[in-house]
């Protein structure tokens, strides 16, 4: 059982779709993470939340926008996606400051058509 | 940024030997290197990590050493198991992990062969 939840597992869009991915942690977490993860690359940080504010944005395309509505909630919400953009979304959370490890959600697989 | 640097890309040991897998980083204000194993189709699950403040820690057949002088961290899996197969990935941060995110290496595919 993990404490960090995604939904969609599995998702399917055309370019010019809008879709949504949600996170929900039950940690009691107050930071939360989107990570990229394609095929032969490492995962790549995306965006950071803490305490529903947005730390830090690593220079994502704005067709990719995140929403933290609260601690315990990540939205990542997609339009008008590429090809390229195919990947598996993993949401981390972990407490903001105590010195602890992130734990992961089992992922959203994206295939753009 | 930081960098993140790991190798092998591909390790392969019998059953029972020792694997190693390396990381180098490039931020001197890096302070929290974990490691995460990640089986096909699952999430990445953390095995260990270590901070800046020791050289070395221990956790029954898995050991991490840091060198923060030299910038890189290792990973050390003793009397390998056939469930050790899997992508292990270093990282590191500037925090303990939780006001920042991390950065991850390519990963190692680890392979026991029985």
């Amino acid at each position: 059982e993990t404490g960090v939840t995604q939904t969609p597992r599995h998702l399917v869009m055309g370019m010019t779709n809008k879709k949504s991915l949600k996170c929900e942690q039950h940690l009691g977490h107050n930071a939360m993470y989107w990570y990229k993860q394609s095929a032969k690359k490492p995962l790549e940080l995306m965006f950071v939340y803490n305490f529903k504010e947005q730390t830090e944005n690593n220079s994502v395309p704005s067709r990719f926008s995140p929403e933290c509505p609260n601690s315990s909630h990540l939205f990542l919400h997609l339009h008008t996606l590429q090809p390229e953009d195919s990947a598996l979304y993993l949401c981390a959370s972990s407490p903001q400051d105590s010195n602890q490890p992130q734990h992961f959600g089992d992922g959203t697989r994206l295939s753009i058509l | 940024g930081e960098n993140v640097e790991q190798h092998p890309s591909t390790l392969s040991v019998q059953e029972g030997d020792s694997a190693v897998i390396k990381c180098t980083y490039s931020d001197s204000a890096s302070n929290y290197f974990p490691w995460y194993k990640q089986e096909l189709g699952k999430r990445p699950q953390l095995i260990i990590d270590i901070r800046s403040n020791v050289g070395e820690k221990k956790d029954q057949r898995i050991a991490v050493t840091l060198n923060k002088t030299a910038k890189h961290f290792s990973l050390h899996i003793t009397e390998t198991q056939p469930e050790d197969s899997a992508v292990y990935f270093c990282a590191a941060s500037r925090t303990g992990g939780g006001a920042d995110g991390l950065t991850f290496g390519k990963g190692t595919h680890l392979i026991i062969q029985p």
